[in-house]
């Protein structure tokens, strides 16, 4: 079936630093992919997402890249800011019976920037 | 853009309680979802809906029920609350662009059970 895998965090990072969330999928298909943010207190937003193999999402100064070959999809920046800090989500899209499709989601991973 | 409301952001419920979580959408999608957020387990769907009064079981739908009478609301029903449903309910509404699929989410729901 159709998962995704995440690294496990937290991550804590100092403000500056070269950001990787890795995350592989495994899928029949031809999936999308994804990246959500959470911030503190608040619902998942999109972050980026790419439609089909070596498309690159980005946004916000985050960018990730569609590998079929390596079935992944991780999440860069190159220098986080402590506004950074919430937990990020991977995720890739499904189809559930009449649905036009439904997304499966990684199990988050949490980030802190330190000043 | 998109506005995905949940009308209560915390909730504090006794044990056999009854519970309604409610969602509304603003921009006319015919697909909704609840899913449930725990540490370590990520979020989970529990229902979902393609359309007025249609539904469909997700994940972990054992304990919920959901109600759409009307295309902008959908509504997570808990009939008789325990305490493992204590848990971040977040509602979503789906935005389907040729195969990027773009789920729109509400702040969520913060329930207790108790």
């Amino acid at each position: 079936g159709n998962s995704v895998t995440q690294m496990e965090g937290p991550v804590t990072l100092s403000e500056e630093a070269f950001l990787t969330i890795n995350c592989t999928y495994t899928a029949t298909g031809y999936p999308s992919l994804f990246w959500y943010v959470q911030y503190p207190g608040e619902g998942l937003q999109l972050l980026l997402k790419a439609t089909k193999a070596d498309d690159k999402g980005s946004n916000k100064g985050f960018e990730a890249t569609y590998r079929k070959e390596t079935t992944s999809f991780h999440l860069e920046k190159g220098s986080v800011q402590v506004s950074d800090s919430a937990v990020y989500f991977c995720a890739l899209s499904a189809h559930y019976g009449g649905s036009q499709g439904n997304l499966i989601f990684g199990k988050g991973t949490k980030l802190s920037v330190k000043p | 853009d998109v506005k995905v409301t949940q009308s209560s952001r915390y909730l504090v419920k006794r044990t056999g309680e009854k519970v309604f979580l409610e969602c509304v959408q603003d921009m006319d999608h015919e697909n909704m979802f609840w899913y449930r957020q725990d540490p370590g387990l990520g979020l989970r769907l529990i229902y979902f809906s393609y359309d007025v009064k249609m539904k469909e079981k997700g994940d972990i739908p054992e304990g919920y029920s959901v109600s759409r009478e009307k295309k902008e609301r959908f509504s997570l029903i808990l009939e008789s609350a325990s305490t493992n449903q204590t848990s971040m309910y977040l509602c979503a509404s789906l935005e389907g662009i040729a195969g990027a699929n773009v789920l729109t989410f509400g702040a969520g729901s913060r329930l207790t059970v108790l």
